[in-house]
């Protein structure tokens, strides 16, 4: 069955950086772009980033363009989102989801817990 | 960017109600919007994409319209299971961006 089992959170201090991933299985991954989204504690849902299937195409909402990276591997099914200079404003359980916009199924991970605080 | 603008942001409704939630955006994105449905603890589910197009699985009770700046998603009689958080997600322009979501909670 299709699965996208996000990792790599936890606790980091502000300026600090993550790395989360997110591994694909049950679908054909190079077929999807990607999405990442995330939602800050008791709040609604931030698109952060899309990457194109093939990984050419990538984009990032305002608020962390120069501190985070996109990036996938195809060929191991995987999707990466590198997080630096990170603040308090990031903390947040990150989604990855696959095909968000439609149309065909879309795909979330279980989502990850991101807590940044000194 | 686009901003997108839900309402109402909570409501409170009765099982066999009919519930229409309204999305606006701040400038024309066609019909390239989607509705998420969100319960507590839980990954949000995608219920409608292109504004009209109700997922695979999801009951035949919500439905989606709308184009431009208006859209609608609308459940035609509440059950039991619908009381959650709303969201609308247009994906017309980069960044995408989320309503703020309509919380429908148990009259």
């Amino acid at each position: 069955q299709v699965q996208l089992v996000d990792s790599g959170g936890g606790l980091v201090r502000p300026g600090g950086s993550l790395r989360l991933s997110c591994a694909a299985s049950g679908f054909t991954f190079t077929d999807y772009y990607m999405s990442w989204i995330r939602q800050a504690p008791g709040k609604g849902l931030e698109w952060v980033s899309y990457i194109g299937s093939s990984g050419d195409v990538i984009y990032y909402t305002d608020s962390v363009k120069g501190r985070f990276t996109i990036s996938r591997d195809n060929a191991n099914n995987s999707l990466y989102l590198q997080m630096n200079s990170l603040r308090a404003e990031d903390t947040a359980v990150y989604y990855c989801a696959s095909a968000v916009a439609g149309p065909g199924n879309d795909y979330w991970g279980q989502g990850i817990l991101v807590t940044v605080s000194s | 960017d686009i901003q997108m603008t839900q309402s109402p942001s909570a409501m409170s409704a009765s099982v066999g109600d009919r519930v229409t939630i309204t999305c606006r955006a701040s400038q024309g994105i066609s019909i390239y919007l989607a509705w998420f449905q969100q319960k507590p603890g839980k990954v949000p589910k995608r219920l409608i994409y292109a504004s009209s197009n109700v997922q695979s699985g999801v009951p035949s009770r919500f439905s989606g319209s709308g184009s431009g700046t208006e859209f609608t998603l609308t459940i035609s009689s509440l059950q039991p299971e619908d009381f959650a958080t709303y969201y609308c997600l247009q994906h017309d322009t980069f960044p995408w961006t989320f309503g703020q979501g309509t919380k429908v909670e148990i009259k």
